[in-house]
């Protein structure tokens, strides 16, 4: 059964920070990984997929690298602002995800 | 339609009492998903249809839950004799398909969730 693991499970930073997002999952043999952003009381917004054949992915200030022998993932968000403050979560193969990473950025 | 459409958005019943909660997918979806969340938890998979049938339904935990898509678009998931700890939101997701398939990328979807209280 995977079991996916996020790290840090919160965190605060000032705006302009870089922001690093680690999700470990325990089964590599995974088809995809995606990333997914979860405001409070709302549903899941899909960030970025991976493909098991790559290596990373971007779009505007995030970019998530994909590690699938060593069970990793990591999602950056560059230059943080306050309206980036959520929850982020990540999926491998969608059957299973962590419990996400609680980003607050502070203006 | 353009997104995941899920209802009702909130229910509040009483314990013993059924529910059933509906999911209407992006059209042309194929791959149908339900999870539940509890507060500061992940998503919690569910069951999964590919079409018509459901593909894995691993994640159901007891016979009260129960999930149908009997062509192949609007899903409804359906809790009978509901307990206190089934108290959740119940999200819905779709895909082009299982993310195997040749050109498809299997990105998921989500709905906004059905909040669901047991009294």
């Amino acid at each position: 059964k995977q079991e996916v693991t996020q790290i840090p499970a919160a965190l605060s930073v000032p705006e302009g920070e870089n922001l690093v997002l680690n999700c470990s999952f325990t089964d590599s043999a995974i088809y995809n990984l995606q990333w997914f952003r979860q405001d409070p009381g709302k549903g899941l917004t899909s960030l970025l997929l991976i493909q098991s054949s790559q290596r990373e992915q971007t779009s505007g200030r995030l970019n998530a690298s994909l590690d699938k022998s060593s069970g990793r993932s990591t999602l950056y968000i560059a230059a943080s602002q306050p309206g980036d403050s959520a929850t982020y979560l990540c999926a491998p193969d969608r059957l299973a995800f962590g419990k996400g990473n609680q980003v607050v950025v502070i203006p | 339609g353009a997104g995941v459409s899920q209802t009702p958005s909130n229910k509040v019943t009483e314990k013993g009492k059924y529910v059933e909660l509906r999911c209407d997918p992006i059209s042309g979806h194929t791959a149908l998903y339900w999870y539940r969340q509890s507060l500061g938890q992940g998503p919690e998979f569910l069951i999964y249809f590919q079409g018509t049938g459901a593909a894995d339904d691993s994640g159901l935990p007891n016979d009260r839950f129960f999930a149908v898509r009997p062509e192949g678009s609007v899903s409804t998931l359906k809790i009978q004799r509901t307990e206190r700890g089934d108290s959740a939101v119940y999200l819905c997701a779709s895909s082009g398909g299982a993310g195997r398939e040749q050109g498809n990328t299997g990105e998921l979807f989500f709905g906004e969730g059905s909040r669901l209280t047991v009294l």
